[in-house]
């Protein structure tokens, strides 16, 4: 059982450049979530979807978009990569079905922008 | 504002006791959480507390005061392993999650 999987792991980019990360998740869970962490600071959420086809702007949306074409897959795309966005980027995922609201992460993917 | 107030960092003894501390201010209260999280991995779910008290889960147990915006984490029997940072969150009115910073938890043998 995979859980949720996010590629790349690592990516470098220069200024202005662009780039997707895929979230992957193989338990049917309704939710999912784009988290970035930096030192210092709490989890902040970039964007989330309650569903296919849904997509909603969290605590930092401004340049990244998102999309969910399949329940399974949540992408976020940097359009034009600036330095403030290098972090480490979480992908993350619940059901969402009377539970507790446990999320389940990825592994991360650490991005520099150059 | 929300809030959500740990300690940056802890050091403890292999085989001791540890609390960790969590005071929130938030919009609304809809559950507290608390996350392990080992260096260059992923959060992952400990404890969820919901109403007033304690919870205990093996070594591990959280406790939660709603009247005092106050959760705490208790480690018992420290091993190695334990060596992380713990992640305090809440859920507030609208059904955010509200995360702190995290505790950087040092085990020394």
């Amino acid at each position: 059982n995979a859980g949720v999987t996010q590629t790349p792991k690592f990516r470098v980019l220069k200024t202005g450049q662009s780039m997707t990360l895929l979230c992957a998740q193989d338990m049917n869970h309704e939710y999912m979530y784009w988290y970035r962490q930096d030192p210092g600071m709490g989890l902040r959420l970039i964007h989330y979807s309650v569903g296919e086809g849904t997509t909603a702007k969290g605590e930092v949306p401004d340049g990244y978009n998102v999309s969910r074409l399949k329940k399974q897959n949540f992408l976020l795309g940097l359009e034009s990569a600036a330095p403030s966005q290098t972090s480490v980027y979480f992908c993350a995922s619940k059901s969402g079905r009377g539970d507790t609201g446990e999320l389940f992460f990825g592994e991360g993917s650490r991005l520099t922008v150059l | 504002g929300q809030n959500i107030d740990q300690p940056t960092e802890m050091t403890a003894t292999e085989g001791a006791i540890v609390q960790i501390n969590c005071t929130y201010q938030t919009s609304g209260f809809n559950g507290l959480f608390w996350y392990q999280q080992h260096a260059g991995e992923a959060p992952t779910f400990l404890s969820y507390n919901v109403l007033d008290g304690l919870e205990e889960k093996g070594r591990f147990s959280s406790f939660l005061s709603r009247s005092k915006g106050y959760s705490y984490l208790l480690l018992k029997e420290l091993q190695m392993k334990d060596s992380a940072s713990y992640l305090c969150a809440v859920r507030d009115s609208n059904y955010q999650l509200i995360w702190g910073a995290g505790t950087k938890l040092i085990i020394k043998p």
